[in-house]
C-alpha cells in the first residue's frame, strides 16, 4: 500500500505554541521519510528527515519522532512563529526504488501573534 | 547557483489546446521528477526522468500526458487536449546523480495551469 495519511488537516496555534502534525504508513519497505515546508505560491522545501532506524531527530526547532513499530511519524514545531505558518507535507520514499516522493495530503498551518 | 527554474510561472488555456511546461534543473543535477498538486490536495508522483530516459511513469495519465528530458535544454512536461480536470499546480523537483543512499529532491515554484 503506497500511501501516507497526514493529519490534521489544518492547525492553529497561538505564538510559542507546539503544533504537532501526524503521519501514519503501510508500507514496511519505506525507509526514508522527509518533511516539506511549502509557503502559498512556492514549491516544497525540504525541511527535515529520517531514517526508520532513528527515532527522533531535530533540527533547530523542528523535531521528527518516528515509532517504527506503528509505522508512525509526527513533526514537532518548538516555540512556533507566526512565519512558521505554512503548509506541511509528510513524505515517504521506498526503498531501492526511483527515489519518487508519496507525500501525506498536507497540513496547514496557522500561528497567530 | 540557480535553483529549479519552471516556466511559465502561470498559463491559461481552453479546453482542448495543448500545455507545455518547461523545468530546468539546478546546475549539475540530471534528475528530474514531475508531481501534480490538484486543489486543496498533496503533492502526486507523476514521472522521473533522467537525460534522454524516462525511468518511472507509473504516475503519468494514460492518454495525453507526456514528458522528456533531452540531452540539451529543458525538461518538457506536455498535455494534450487540455480538460478542466487538468487544472492544477505542476512543480519539478531535481536532484544531483546517484551514489547516496538519497538525494535531496529541490522543487521549483511550479506552473499554475488553468484549463477554461
Amino acid at each position: 500500500q503506497q500511501q501516507v495519511k497526514q493529519s490534521p488537516q489544518s492547525l492553529i496555534v497561538q505564538k510559542g505554541g507546539i503544533p504537532i502534525i501526524n503521519c501514519a504508513y503501510e508500507n514496511t519497505a519505506f525507509d526514508y521519510f522527509p518533511w516539506y515546508q511549502q509557503f502559498p505560491g512556492k514549491g516544497p522545501a525540504l525541511l527535515i528527515a529520517i531514517r526508520p532506524d532513528v527515532s527522533e531527530k531535530k533540527e533547530g526547532r523542528f523535531t521528527i519522532s518516528f515509532n517504527k513499530s506503528a509505522k508512525q511519524f509526527s513533526l514537532h514545531i518548538m516555540d512556533s512563529q507566526p512565519g512558521d505558518s505554512a503548509t506541511y507535507f509528510c513524505a515517504a520514499v521506498l526503498s531501492g526504488n526511483t527515489g519518487k516522493l508519496i507525500f501525506g495530503q498536507g497540513t496547514t498551518l496557522q500561528v497567530k501573534p | 547557483n540557480a535553483g529549479v527554474m519552471q516556466n511559465p510561472r502561470h498559463l491559461v488555456r481552453r479546453r482542448g489546446q495543448e500545455a507545455r511546461l518547461r523545468c530546468s534543473p539546478m546546475k549539475g543535477h540530471s534528475h528530474v521528477y514531475w508531481y501534480r498538486q490538484l486543489p486543496e490536495e498533496g503533492l502526486k508522483f507523476m514521472v522521473y526522468l533522467q537525460k534522454e530516459n524516462i525511468i518511472d511513469e507509473s504516475g503519468m495519465p494514460k492518454e495525453r500526458f507526456s514528458a522528456e528530458f533531452p540531452k540539451e535544454g529543458p525538461s518538457i512536461l506536455r498535455i494534450q487536449q487540455v480538460v478542466r480536470g487538468d487544472s492544477a499546480a505542476y512543480f519539478c523537483a531535481s536532484s544531483p546523480p546517484g551514489g547516496r543512499f538519497y538525494n535531496e529532491q529541490f522543487f521549483g515554484p511550479g506552473t499554475r495551469l488553468t484549463v477554461l
